[in-house]
């Protein structure tokens, strides 16, 4: 299993839709979680970043961690054909040997039509 | 302008063929890493390095080498490239810290015939 589980999609939904992306996990030394987006043809680009369990918002995007289900999500308010991308959940842990080292979910395709 | 570079962007080349994907980052950061990104497998870490001298393997690590002599360059070579090793490679480097957030460069898309 591996430690960082996204439902790669695609995702489909029309302009002005809320969209829910979800990440499980199985580490329970992850603390700090964050959000990548990644537009066609570029390399991912940090997006959002939560720390242990609650919730975050930057303008339409909101992120929410639970941390006693193992599971963060990102919901995209208003969507628009702009926040077409692949979107990647990545964790890390607060302490150890993998101290830095990011762990990605395999992404999950989005794309919003007008 | 904050950057991190890859060369070359497209590579194609036949089975055991050493070669080498350079990148560098002029941002100063400690850490850095190579993933590659293959549908349906998504982004997996192949090596990282925390520090000059520093490396270490990440989840794919087999058939590849890197090393880490100055701060800013992480080339990686491919010693004797088999066909399972094409693939999207990203270099990336981190800000450290607990989330260090990572920096990609624009990818390298490596075909092996």
């Amino acid at each position: 299993q591996k430690e960082v589980e996204q439902d790669p999609g695609p995702l489909s939904v029309p302009e002005g839709a809320i969209v829910s992306l979800n990440c499980t996990y199985s580490n329970s030394a992850f603390q700090y979680f964050m959000w990548y987006r990644q537009y066609s043809r570029k390399g991912p680009e940090l997006l959002m970043y939560t720390y242990s369990s609650g919730n975050k918002e930057d303008g339409r995007f909101t992120a929410q961690v639970d941390k006693s289900s193992k599971y963060i999500s990102l919901f995209i308010r208003d969507s628009q054909p702009s926040d077409s991308a692949t979107y990647l959940c990545a964790m890390s842990a607060s302490r150890g040997s993998t101290l830095g080292r990011l762990y990605f979910g395999r992404g999950t395709q989005l794309t919003v039509w007008p | 302008e904050a950057q991190v570079t890859q060369n070359p962007r497209y590579l194609i080349t036949v089975t055991g063929k050493k070669l080498t994907v350079t990148c560098s980052q002029n941002m100063n950061h400690e850490y850095m890493s190579w993933y590659r990104q293959d549908p349906g497998l998504g982004l997996r870490q192949i090596y990282y390095s925390m520090n000059v001298e520093v490396t270490d393997k990440g989840d794919v690590p087999e058939g590849y080498k890197v090393s880490r002599k100055e701060k800013r360059n992480f080339p990686l070579i491919l010693e004797s490239p088999s066909p399972n090793q094409t693939s999207l490679y990203f270099c990336a480097s981190g800000s450290g810290g607990p989330y260090n957030e990572q920096f990609f460069g624009p990818g390298t898309r490596l075909t092996v015939l």
